[in-house]
């Protein structure tokens, strides 16, 4: 089974400045790799497929990158409402697993 | 546009078996380009996907090594649903659970249920 690791567990920004998160696999993932955002109460929201295609109605300011073991979520300007818990997932080996999740907090 | 619907109890005794199901809109259980999940969610194990079932000509299951002795994803095209069953729970299979549908199109989780906070406790 692949494991995904992310970094930072925690990141503490202001609106308006840029999250870049990270999420290295044990082994290589292609491009197999997707990233979600949950919010508490809500079920999580895929915002980027294939690392780095936005899915449907995702505003622009998010964007994924990288291929491989090593793969980064940017959101360019920080609107009130990012601020959450992201999760990357990979599909590339049976079966699908999970990050342990980035929490994204107000600084 | 799709919708997932879930019902179930939120309690759950231990050694008891956890019953979910989830009822789908704007889609069939039966298409050949989706497959239907369930997942949950704990502190301790974060995201952790269950299982599957899928249609391509004939009914398909596939389950995680974690819980495959005792778990059942099973279809009901009568009533365009799947549910899930788990047996024998602990206080460990506490979590909230999702469905979700992945789609041909994407192979990604892009559409999922409200969610269901299930407690095991007597």
């Amino acid at each position: 089974e692949i494991v995904l690791t992310q970094s930072p567990a925690t990141l503490s920004l202001s609106p308006g400045e840029r999250a870049t998160l990270s999420c290295r696999a044990s082994q290589s993932v292609s491009n197999y790799l997707a990233w979600y955002q949950h919010k508490p109460g809500q079920a999580p929201r895929l915002l980027i497929y294939d690392a780095s295609k936005r899915a449907t109605d995702i505003p622009a300011r998010f964007s994924g990158s990288g291929s491989g073991t090593d793969f980064t979520l940017t959101i360019s300007s920080l609107e009130p409402e990012d601020f959450a818990v992201y999760y990357c997932q990979q599909r590339t080996n049976w079966p699908d697993t999970f990050g342990q999740g980035t929490k994204l907090e107000i600084k | 546009q799709v919708q997932l619907q879930q019902s179930g109890p939120g309690l759950v005794k231990p050694s008891q078996t956890l019953s979910l199901t989830c009822a789908i809109s704007g889609d069939s259980v039966s298409s050949n380009s989706a497959a239907w999940n369930w997942i949950r969610q704990s502190p301790s194990r974060g995201l952790e996907w269950l299982g599957r079932t899928y249609y391509r000509s004939k009914w398909y299951h596939d389950y995680a090594e974690s819980v495959q002795s005792r778990i059942i994803i099973n279809p009901d095209t009568s009533k365009n649903q799947f549910s899930l069953q788990l047996n024998s729970v602990t206080p460990e299979d506490t979590a909230v659970y999702y469905c979700a549908r992945v789609t041909v199109t994407t192979y990604y989780f892009v559409d999922w249920g409200q969610g269901t906070l299930v407690t095991v406790s007597s």
